[in-house]
C-alpha cells in the first residue's frame, strides 16, 4: 500500500490560508470518510487536528478545516499563525487488510 | 488524565529482538483498540500494527508481518509489541495510539527510539 500523496512543502505568510493536498486511491481516501490529519511538532508526538474528514477535536481552533472530494482530502489553514509551523500528515482507514494509510507529510513553513 | 507511555526502546543488532511496551492510564483500556505507528529519523509517519480491544483481532503492514507481533494484557492495561528478526529499515521512533470511533487517533505516547545498527 502505498502512502498518500502530500506536497514536501506548503509556504504562508502570517495571516494567509493555505491549502495542504492529500491524494489516495479509491481504495482508501475515496472509498471511506474516515480521513484525520495531524500536526507534528518537532521532537513531538502527532496531536490530531481533524478526524471524520472535516471534524475538529475540541480544543482545535477553528483556523484549521478540511474537506474530501473524491481520492483527494484538502486540509486549510486560515489566519496562519507562528505555532502553525510544523508538519502535517493526512491518514485514511483503507480497510481491513491495509488498515491505515498515513501521508507522505507536508512541512508548512512562513515566506 | 488520559496518557500512554512507552518503554523497551533501545539498540539491537540486525537480526535481534526487542520488545516494546505501552502502559495506558486514565481511560478503561479494553475498550479501545490500540495502534502502533512509527517514525524513521527525518522520515514521515507509517503505521505499523493494530489490536482490537479485546485482543482478538490483529492487524500487521505488510513489512513487518512473520516479524513482529501484538498483544495486550488488559488485566494490566498495557499493549505489546514484540519485534523479531529486526533489520535496520525498521529503525525509528515508536509511537502507540488510542484509537477512535472514527479510526482517528486521538490519544499518542511519547514515542521510544528502537535503533538496529551493529
Amino acid at each position: 500500500q502505498s502512502a498518500l500523496t502530500q506536497p514536501a512543502s506548503v509556504s504562508g505568510s502570517p495571516g494567509q490560508s493555505i491549502t495542504i493536498s492529500c491524494t489516495g486511491t479509491s481504495s482508501d481516501v475515496g472509498s471511506y470518510n474516515l480521513v484525520s490529519w495531524y500536526q507534528q511538532l518537532p521532537g513531538k508526538a502527532p496531536k490530531l487536528i481533524i478526524y471524520e474528514v472535516n471534524k475538529r477535536p475540541s480544543g482545535v481552533f477553528d483556523r484549521f478545516s478540511a474537506s474530501k472530494s473524491g481520492n483527494t482530502a484538502s486540509l486549510t489553514i486560515s489566519g496562519l499563525q507562528a505555532e502553525d509551523e510544523a508538519d502535517y500528515y493526512c491518514c485514511s482507514y483503507a480497510g481491513s487488510s491495509t488498515y491505515y494509510v498515513f501521508g507522505t507529510g507536508t512541512k508548512v513553513t512562513f515566506l | 488524565e488520559v496518557q500512554l507511555l512507552e518503554s523497551g526502546g533501545g539498540l539491537v543488532q540486525p537480526g535481534g529482538s526487542l520488545s516494546l511496551s505501552c502502559v495506558a492510564s486514565g481511560f478503561t483500556f479494553s475498550s479501545y483498540a490500540m495502534t502502533w505507528v512509527r517514525q524513521a529519523p527525518g522520515k514521515g509517519l507509517e503505521w505499523v500494527s493494530a489490536i482490537s480491544g479485546s485482543g482478538g483481532d490483529t492487524y500487521y503492514t505488510n513489512s513487518v508481518k512473520g516479524r513482529f507481533s501484538l498483544y495486550r494484557d488488559n488485566s494490566k492495561n498495557t499493549l505489546n509489541l514484540q519485534m523479531n528478526s529486526l533489520r535496520a529499515e525498521d529503525t525509528a521512533v515508536y509511537y502507540c495510539a488510542r484509537e477512535g470511533s472514527w479510526w482517528e487517533l486521538p490519544i499518542w505516547g511519547q514515542g521510544t527510539l528502537v535503533a538496529v545498527s551493529s
